[in-house]
């Protein structure tokens, strides 16, 4: 199994500042890495696929990058409705598998 | 616009079991790959179950495999997750998950999430 470790587990920011999220697999995903947006109450919501793409509706704030085993989600200046918990999922082997999360809390 | 709708969580004793739905609209259901995702109280998400459009595909997670049984009915554009022999671990929100079409198979990235259905296992 795929055991992807995401860092920090909180990052405390302010708007408009830039927020860098890491995830890191313990093997080989190639570029088989998503990442979502939850929100308390909320269901998760797809930002990224296969590591760099934005997915439908994803603002340009948000990007992606990596490949192997280190991946980064970015957040080049942080709006009100961006703090909520970020997961990176990767698809490269069953089962299927996601990292513990990190949470983006205003400063 | 997709829709996903689940029901059939509740309060369930440890060893027994429970029968999840999700109803689809707004999409292709026939030709979707749907996932179950569940999420335990305050935690994080882990990936429970997928199957292929025809039925024909299925994969599990291993806390799970022996235990739970993914189904659907095309004909009524509705999955099922048969939850049997319950404990504790398995108390979370579950969500049905519709698969994005971009990877062509069933390990692909959920792109549509339900709100969700509460199963809880005292211990």
């Amino acid at each position: 199994e795929v055991v992807l470790t995401q860092s920090p587990a909180t990052l405390s920011l302010s708007p408009g500042e830039r927020a860098t999220l890491f995830c890191r697999a313990s093997q080989t995903v190639s570029t088989y890495l998503a990442w979502y947006q939850q929100k308390p109450g909320q269901a998760p919501r797809l930002l990224i696929y296969d590591a760099s793409n934005r997915a439908t509706g994803i603002p340009a704030r948000f990007s992606g990058s990596g490949s192997g085993t280190a991946f980064t989600l970015t957040i080049s200046s942080l709006e009100p409705e961006d703090f909520a918990v970020y997961y990176c999922q990767q698809r490269s082997s069953w089962p299927l598998t996601f990292g513990g999360g990190t949470k983006v809390e205003i400063k | 616009e997709v829709q996903l709708l689940e029901s059939g969580g509740g309060l369930v004793q440890p060893g027994g079991s429970l029968r999840l739905s999700c109803a689809a609209t707004g999409f292709t259901f026939s030709s979707s790959v749907i996932n179950w995702v569940r999420q335990a109280p305050g935690k994080g998400l882990e990936w429970v179950s997928v199957i292929s459009g025809d039925g024909g595909g299925t994969h599990y997670a291993d806390s799970v495999k022996g235990r739970f049984t993914i189904s659907r009915d095309n004909s009524k554009n509705t999955l099922f997750l048969q939850m049997n022999s319950l404990r504790a671990e398995d108390t979370a929100v579950y969500y049905c998950a519709k698969a994005s079409p971009y990877c062509g198979g069933t390990n692909c990235y959920p792109d549509s999430w339900g709100q969700g259905t509460l199963v809880t296992v005292p211990s």
